[in-house]
C-alpha cells in the first residue's frame, strides 16, 4: 500500500499570501496524484487530478507540481474560502487508492 | 457532473451488518465506469472502501475485504454498499463517489451519511 504524507498539518496564512503545501508518496507514483478540498459538513471537491491538471471550474490560483514522490499544492494568493482542509491523493497503485492525512489550512 | 444521494441508516449495532445505497442522477450510471465508497474518520481520515464497475466487477480495499459487498441496479440508477460484522471502529462519515468523464479521480461526491456503531 502506498503512503501519502503530507505537510505541514497546519499552516496559518493571512488572506492574499501564498501557500504551499507538499504531498511525499511512499514510492513514486509518476503524477498519478490529485489534490481535493474539504471544508467542513462537506464532502471533499476535487481540485488539481494527475499533479498538475485543474479539475473543471478551479480558479486559477491553485496550481500542482511534482512527479515521482514529491508534490506540491500551491494557492497563489489566498481567498476567505480557500481557508479549508486539504487531501493528496494516489492512483497508480492499488487496491487501495490512498489519500494523505491533510493539510488545515488556517487563518492566522 | 452527476449528482450522487446517499441513504441508509445512522445507526448500526455492534456485530451487524451496514446496507448504504447510492442514488444517481443527472446521468445514466452506465456513464461514468467506477463508483465507489468512501468514508473518513477523525482518526484514520479518508479511507477508500471499494468500487463497483456499472457491469458488476469489483474491487475492494484489502483492510475490508472479507467484510464489503457491492451491487449495481441499472434499473434504479443506484449503487450499494453492505460491511458486514460492524464494530465501533465503522463509525463514520460514509461517501459514494464517481470519476469524472476524462480521468478516473473523484470528481463528484455524494453529501455523505454518518453511521454510529452503538448499542
Amino acid at each position: 500500500e502506498i503512503m501519502l504524507t503530507q505537510s505541514p498539518a497546519t499552516l496559518s496564512l493571512s488572506p492574499g499570501e501564498r501557500a504551499t503545501l507538499s504531498c511525499r508518496a511512499s514510492q513514486s507514483i509518476s503524477t498519478y496524484l490529485a489534490w481535493y478540498q474539504q471544508k467542513p459538513g462537506q464532502a471533499p471537491r476535487l481540485l488539481i487530478y494527475d499533479a498538475s491538471s485543474r479539475a473543471t471550474g478551479i480558479p486559477a490560483r491553485f496550481s500542482g507540481s511534482g512527479s515521482g514522490t514529491d508534490f506540491t499544492l500551491t494557492i497563489s494568493s489566498l481567498e476567505p474560502e480557500d481557508f479549508a482542509v486539504y487531501f493528496c491523493q494516489q492512483r497508480i497503485n492499488w487496491p487501495p487508492w490512498t489519500f494523505g492525512q491533510g493539510t488545515k489550512v488556517e487563518i492566522k | 457532473q452527476v449528482q450522487l444521494q446517499e441513504s441508509g441508516p445512522g445507526l448500526v449495532k455492534p456485530s451487524g451488518t451496514l446496507s448504504l445505497t447510492c442514488d444517481v442522477s443527472g446521468g445514466s450510471i452506465t456513464m461514468r465506469n467506477w463508483w465507489s465508497w468512501v468514508r473518513q474518520t477523525p482518526g484514520k481520515g479518508l479511507e477508500w472502501i471499494g468500487e463497483i464497475y456499472h457491469g458488476g466487477r469489483s474491487n475492494y480495499n484489502p483492510s475490508l475485504k472479507s467484510r464489503v459487498t457491492m451491487s449495481v441496479d441499472k434499473s434504479k440508477n443506484q449503487f450499494s454498499l453492505r460491511l458486514t460484522s460492524m464494530t465501533t471502529a465503522d463509525t463514520a462519515l460514509y461517501f459514494c463517489a464517481t470519476e469524472g468523464l476524462d480521468h478516473a479521480y473523484f470528481d463528484s461526491w455524494g453529501q455523505g451519511i454518518l453511521v454510529t456503531v452503538s448499542s
